[in-house]
């Protein structure tokens, strides 16, 4: 069964602390790896997408890699504005649907 | 450009009542998925409606149906409302059907609470 775990499911930081997010992932065949930033009340925003294992995208201080088991979200240098739950979906080859983590609620304090 | 519109934002319900949930794309957007997102059990994926026909569902049961018309918008419908449907109901858009190559547009959501 495609699944997809995240952890750890809480992180507190201070601000400038740089960390790494982790998500898990068991699929048939992977077509695709996302990651998506959920501030309270609102719906999630898409930051990257990843396809192949050893792949890396990288946006302001967030940087997104890529193996065959799972995917990390670093985070460098981070601000208080980078508090936010951060998920994690893949889609499997021959399915539409995407499978979702449960998400990693990320607190910077300043 | 206009994003991703729901209505309504808040929705208070009781035991046994059905629900309609709208959902707006993106202007240019043929597909829209809907997702439920609770505490327990994360986001997880309702249907997929494209060019106004349904391509995709996920494990729901059949009291949750929705429709697509053909200017993309869409609808969600929930039948004979239990207190687990409490929830918040999330559209997202993508030009095409889901995939890794296009990007997915969520809206703000719809909250849902059931009494």
């Amino acid at each position: 069964e495609d699944q997809v775990t995240q952890s750890p499911e809480a992180l507190r930081l201070q601000e400038g602390e740089s960390s790494s997010l982790n998500c898990s992932y068991t699929v048939s065949g992977l077509r695709g790896l996302f990651w998506y930033r959920q501030d309270p009340g609102k719906g999630p925003e898409f930051l990257f997408t990843l396809y192949s294992a050893g792949e890396e995208k990288e946006k302001e201080r967030l940087k997104a890699t890529l193996t065959k088991k799972e995917s990390f979200l670093h985070i460098t240098a981070p601000k208080p504005e980078d508090s936010a739950t951060y998920l994690c979906a893949v889609q499997a080859e021959g399915n539409y649907q995407l499978i979702w983590g449960a998400g990693t609620k990320l607190i910077i304090k300043p | 450009k206009a994003g991703v519109t729901q209505t309504p934002r808040y929705l208070i319900k009781t035991r046994g009542q059905q629900v309609t949930l709208s959902c707006s794309p993106i202007s240019g957007h043929r597909s829209v998925s809907w997702y439920q997102q609770t505490p327990g059990q994360g986001l997880q994926f309702l249907f997929e409606y494209f060019s106004e026909t349904q391509r995709n569902k996920g494990n729901f049961p059949g009291r949750f149906s929705g429709r697509q018309f053909s200017n993309s918008r869409s609808e969600m419908n929930v039948s004979t409302l239990e207190l687990g449907d409490s929830a918040l109901y999330l559209c997202a858009s993508s030009l095409n059907r889901l995939s890794p190559y296009n990007e997915q547009f969520f809206g703000p959501g719809t909250r849902l609470t059931v009494l």
